[in-house]
């Protein structure tokens, strides 16, 4: 069966300082991969997604990257934190057609000091 | 604009007392999904409903497809605190209408459920 990895679970960080969070998944190869961010009262808003490694398009204009190194691994970066990147980011990966569900990592909660 | 609106954005009811949420699409939807979240957690995968007229369960918890108003439902059946959490449906939406879907979320239902 599939699984999808999401580290870590919780991170403080201070204004300025860079970002990593890292998702992989097992069980499927070639899944579509995504990067969703959460905030309060205003639902999931996608970020990034990737159909193929080095196959990233970006959703919204903003001070993070997401990069595709390996099939089942997707990593969002940041080389220097604003306070309003603070949330909840979820990965979550899908089969390649239309009308799959797309299965969520356990999230990684960022706070901006 | 909100191209899915769920409603009503929180809800609380008394252990073993049934419930719907509603899920409206101001667009065409070509697949319907239902999430559950719970604080702090990742979303858990339901059901998806494709074809309008589309039933299906999982345990207590129902979903139907209403293809003509665009709508999804969501019933639950004697409802326990185990179903409390935030409930929110997807769609695979077609924004250019040249069939490149995304799939767009609504922003939840929290749904409480008192003992």
């Amino acid at each position: 069966s599939q699984t999808i990895h999401q580290w870590p679970a919780t991170l403080v960080q201070p204004v300025g300082s860079p970002l990593s969070l890292e998702c992989t998944v097992e069980g499927t190869s070639n899944p579509n991969l995504y990067w969703y961010r959460q905030a309060a009262g205003r639902g999931l808003q996608l970020l990034f997604y990737s159909i193929g490694i080095d196959q990233i398009s970006s959703e919204v204009p903003q001070n993070l990257s997401a990069s595709r190194p390996q099939d089942r691994q997707f990593i969002l970066s940041s080389k220097k934190l604003l306070l309003s990147d603070s949330g909840f980011y979820l990965c979550a990966w899908s089969g390649g057609q239309i009308n799959q569900p797309q299965h969520f990592g356990d999230g990684t909660r960022l706070s901006i000091l | 604009s909100q191209e899915l609106e769920q409603s009503p954005q929180s809800l609380i009811v008394q252990e073993g007392k049934n419930l719907t949420i509603n899920c409206t699409s101001s667009k065409t939807l070509y697949g319907l999904y239902w999430y559950k979240q719970k604080y702090g957690e990742g979303l858990i995968f339901l059901m998806m409903l494709q074809k309008g007229g589309e039933e299906k369960s999982h345990e207590k918890i129902t979903a139907k497809l209403d293809e003509k108003k665009q709508q999804s439902s969501l019933h639950i059946t004697a409802s326990q605190p185990s179903h409390a959490g935030i409930y929110l449906c997807g769609a695979d939406i077609d924004y250019s209408g040249a069939g490149s879907y995304q799939l767009t979320f609504g922003k939840g239902t929290k749904l409480s459920v008192i003992p």
